[in-house]
């Protein structure tokens, strides 16, 4: 069966510090990878998408950034953080070629940046 | 603009019914999911609705009018569990989700 993990679960960082978070999917192969922000009272927000290994496309213009160094490898970046970086992030997955296919979320990652 | 629209919170009772609505308005659409998350937790899929109608799964049913644009989430014979939030979430036609805020849903017991 498919799984997805993500690290860490919580972080608390400094204004200007780095960020790295990792998400690996397992259980599949060339999965479309997405990375989301979740802030209260807010609806998901989707920061990045991949269809493939290298292939990063991002929707918000911001301070951070995403690389697929492997299929199943998804990482979110940043090197220098902002308060406004505080939220909930979750890495998620999809089959592709199934454009409408469900979602399958990552336990998630709460920063809180001071 | 794209827009999901959705009750910020509702209560009820143990072993009630409870409808959650969403009305949308985007540019396309290619469906629409329910998803369910619980506090602090990452969201789990629920529903998907593409086509006008019911769809049934257990206690929870989903409900779409494309004409209306509206859907709405139906949950029987609620359960303490179910206490969490409700996001709705439309696929557009660049096959992109709008996410809804969320209708975080207490149960009383």
């Amino acid at each position: 069966s498919q799984t997805i993990h993500q690290w860490p679960a919580t972080l608390v960082q400094p204004v200007g510090s780095p960020l790295s978070l990792e998400c690996t999917v397992e259980g599949t192969s060339n999965p479309n990878l997405y990375w989301y922000r979740q802030a209260a009272g807010r609806g998901l927000q989707l920061l990045f998408y991949s269809v493939g290994i290298g292939q990063i496309s991002s929707e918000v213009p911001q301070n951070l950034s995403a690389s697929r160094p492997q299929d199943r490898q998804f990482i979110l970046s940043s090197k220098k953080l902002l308060l406004s970086d505080s939220g909930f992030y979750l890495c998620a997955w999809s089959v592709a070629g199934i454009d409408t296919g469900e979602l399958f979320f990552g336990e998630g990652s709460r920063l809180t940046v001071l | 603009g794209q827009n999901i629209d959705q009750p910020t919170e509702m209560t009820a009772t143990e072993g009630a019914i409870v409808q959650i609505n969403c009305t949308y308005q985007t540019s396309g659409f290619n469906g629409l999911f329910w998803y369910q998350q619980h506090a602090g937790e990452a969201p789990t899929f629920l529903s998907y609705n593409v086509l006008d109608g019911l769809e049934e799964k257990g206690r929870f049913s989903s409900f779409l009018s494309r004409s209306k644009g509206y859907s709405y989430l139906l949950l029987k014979e609620l359960q303490m569990k179910d206490s969490a939030s409700y996001l709705c979430a439309v696929m557009d036609s660049n096959y992109q989700l709008i996410w809804g805020a969320g209708t975080k849903l207490i149960i009383k017991p």
